[in-house]
């Protein structure tokens, strides 16, 4: 099993411009997240889906928007980049809230 | 005050010493605590899970959790460089409540 892979790796963004970040998991989980990590900061949840269809809100999601038409893909989009939108983006899924795995990140960075 | 706090550190302790890392919080509603692991440049990934109070060991790490004073710890006995790396701790009020994680503790073992 690949776990949860995330691509791109690294990304750099000019202010106003869009993407969206891919996230895939083949270990069939319900559960899936997106977390930002800035330096010092700790991980802040941005949005979370408990499975295909259903997506929420989590502590910080101004700047971006999800989808889950599956239960193994969950990509990030964001709409007109900010340097506040600097940081490194992690997905996780898990089968039950606590054990979740994490993908090695995408470090973004908008200038 | 931050729902979770946690001593960001850094830590610099020599091979084969104890270390004690913690979290304190506020939230009294949290029942399931957890000890994230993070290598530089990658994702966190579970170390140790508990549920309500009391102490859990695995190995050379042993967790545990102070309901009464609202606080967690994290030791690793015989510590070996191979433990350097960041300490998430994380927390939530049941299995279907989003996980709140602490900064996260910059621990290094020196040989």
């Amino acid at each position: 099993n690949a776990g949860v892979t995330q691509t791109p790796k690294f990304r750099i963004l000019k202010i106003g411009q869009s993407m969206t970040l891919q996230c895939t998991q083949d270990m069939n989980h319900n559960y899936m997240y997106w977390y930002r990590q800035d330096p010092g900061m700790g991980l802040k949840l941005i949005y979370y889906s408990v499975g295909a269809g259903i997506t929420d809100k989590g502590e910080v999601p101004n700047g971006y928007n999800v989808s889950r038409s599956t239960t193994e893909d969950f990509p990030l989009r964001l709409e007109l980049a900010a340097p506040s939108q600097t940081s490194v983006y992690f997905c996780a899924s898990s089968y039950s809230r606590h054990e979740q795995f994490f993908g090695p990140g995408t470090r973004l960075t908008v200038l | 005050q931050k729902e979770v706090e946690q001593d960001p550190g850094p830590l610099s302790v020599p091979e084969g010493a104890i270390v004690s890392l913690n979290c304190t919080y506020s939230n009294s509603a949290f029942q399931y605590f957890m000890w994230y692991r993070q290598y530089s440049r990658k994702g966190p990934e579970l170390l140790m899970y508990t549920y309500s109070s009391g102490n859990k060991e695995d190995g050379r790490f042993t967790a545990q959790v102070d309901k009464s004073s609202k606080y967690i710890s994290l030791f690793i006995r015989d510590s070996q460089p191979s433990d350097s790396a960041t300490y998430l701790c994380a927390m939530s009020e049941s299995g279907n409540t989003p996980l709140v994680f602490g900064k996260g503790t910059r621990l290094s073992v020196i040989a």
